[in-house]
């Protein structure tokens, strides 16, 4: 198991606007995932990109994968109010059956 | 995909109260089962987690246990709580032998007085 460390902390941005997150991990990984969590619920389970992926789409989020710098950002464009969140990485290697999350990246997109 | 049941939604306890709060899991058998706790406007913090029924792992030392006595129930207890045992407690499923999408529940917030 091994935890991925989000950056930044906060991000807020006008509606329309794209909205970048960094994650970054520290040993080999077989996949990274994506979680968003709104205020008060629990996470949800958004996008897996595996290690010999470079790049993911799913509507309008954009996942990209770098092992060489152990790195992963989410893209989130064409940004709206309901996008508001916290979102997290988790890195997953194998063998493990832990998922360690880091502190997330909280996102506000004002309307 | 799995559905993660959680109940209560919210609880007000005393300090030194008991505490039980209870996960349950559909659409899947055998799942690996967590504990998360969450303090506000932080991460998760995993508290424990389970690949059985009987079988439960302790990653943070405290007045917390959990148990699982069927495959898709886990039960987080305390006999007596404490101020800092209040968070936002969130119980996860992932298919047995996988570690890649957890399903979580809606959570439980717990306050205690």
């Amino acid at each position: 198991s091994q935890q991925g460390e989000e950056d930044p902390q906060a991000l807020s941005i006008q509606e329309g606007e794209n909205a970048t997150m960094n994650c970054s991990y520290k040993t080999s990984i077989n996949n990274l995932q994506w979680y968003r969590q709104n205020s008060g619920r629990g996470l949800v389970h958004l996008i897996l990109i595996r290690s010999n992926e470079r790049e993911k789409h799913s509507g309008r989020l954009r996942v990209t994968l770098d092992t060489s710098k152990k790195s992963s950002s989410l893209l989130i464009t064409a940004s709206r109010a309901a996008d508001t969140a916290s979102y997290f990485c988790a890195p997953s290697n194998t063998g493990g059956f832990k998922t360690i999350f880091g502190a997330g990246t909280r996102l506000f997109v004002k309307a | 995909s799995q559905t993660i049941h959680q109940w209560p939604a919210t609880l007000v306890q005393p300090v030194g109260s008991p505490l039980s709060l209870e996960c349950t899991v559909e659409g899947t058998s055998n799942p690996n089962l967590y504990w998360y706790r969450q303090a506000a406007g932080r991460g998760l913090q995993l508290l424990f987690y389970s690949v059985g029924i009987g079988q439960i792992s302790s990653e943070v030392p405290q007045n917390l246990s959990a148990s699982r006595p069927q495959d898709r129930q886990f039960i987080l207890s305390s006999k007596k709580l404490l101020l800092s045992d209040s968070g936002f407690y969130l119980c996860a499923s992932t298919p047995a032998g996988r570690t890649d999408t957890q399903y979580f529940g809606p959570g439980t917030r717990l306050t205690v007085l």
